[in-house]
């Protein structure tokens, strides 16, 4: 069973905060895959990464960036949290060739 | 550009209704077409994908490429369909899914 876990599960910062949001995964995806959900606009791809040190810019990726040393931790990196990065964010992987994805549980981060 | 319409937010029905949640797609290439469900205080997971053509909880989804449609129905509505749904589009061999605003279900007793 895939399990991908995301460091916390409510997250409450300042702005101009550094803010680190950690996800890992135990399946050895090469895919893996950031998000935030805001009500009345979906999932918005923020970054994903093919592979170890690969990424790529998602839709949204203003204000963002990430981290892949390790093949089972993708990290996202608020350099300095504003109040409308407060949001639900969620972490995905995924098998290269497979098409499901498997989401984290998500983490809240409230920007004040 | 890829996008992915699900023009209701909200969507009521009573417990053993029909239920039928619209997606509309725009894409030029051959699409990948996905409904993933996010229920209470779960993960977003995986109900469904057009290729398998499969029925999953009753549900099922059919690919209308002339109306570029992939809407969700379900015969007979149960309480436990309640959820957010959310319609998505992946590009033919491609890692990207495309998501649609979301819809969130509820079934009334």
């Amino acid at each position: 069973d895939v399990k991908v876990t995301q460091s916390s599960r409510y997250l409450v910062k300042r702005t101009g905060e550094k803010v680190f949001l950690e996800c890992v995964q135990d399946m050895d995806h090469e895919n893996m895959f950031w998000y935030r959900q805001d009500p009345g606009l979906g999932l918005r791809l923020i970054y994903f990464s093919y592979d170890v040190k690969m990424k790529e810019k998602g839709d949204i990726p203003e204000g963002y960036s990430v981290s892949r040393e390790k093949k089972e931790r993708f990290s996202l990196i608020l350099e300095s949290a504003s109040t409308n990065q407060t949001s639900m964010y969620l972490c995905a992987s995924r098998l290269a060739g497979v098409d499901e994805q498997f989401f984290g549980p998500g983490t809240r981060l409230t920007v004040l | 550009a890829q996008r992915v319409t699900q023009p209701e937010k909200l969507l009521s029905v009573f417990k053993g209704a029909p239920v039928e949640l619209k997606c509309n797609y725009s894409y030029s290439g051959s699409p990948e077409l996905f409904w993933y469900v996010q229920y209470s205080r779960q993960r977003l997971q995986l109900l469904l994908r057009h290729i398998s053509r499969e029925s999953i909880k009753g549900f099922t989804a059919d690919l209308n490429k002339g109306e570029t449609s992939f809407h969700l129905k379900k015969p007979f509505a149960q309480e436990e369909d309640s959820a957010m749904y959310y319609c998505a589009l992946g590009k033919q061999g491609a890692q990207k899914l495309v998501f649609g605003q979301g819809t969130r279900l509820t079934i009334n007793p």
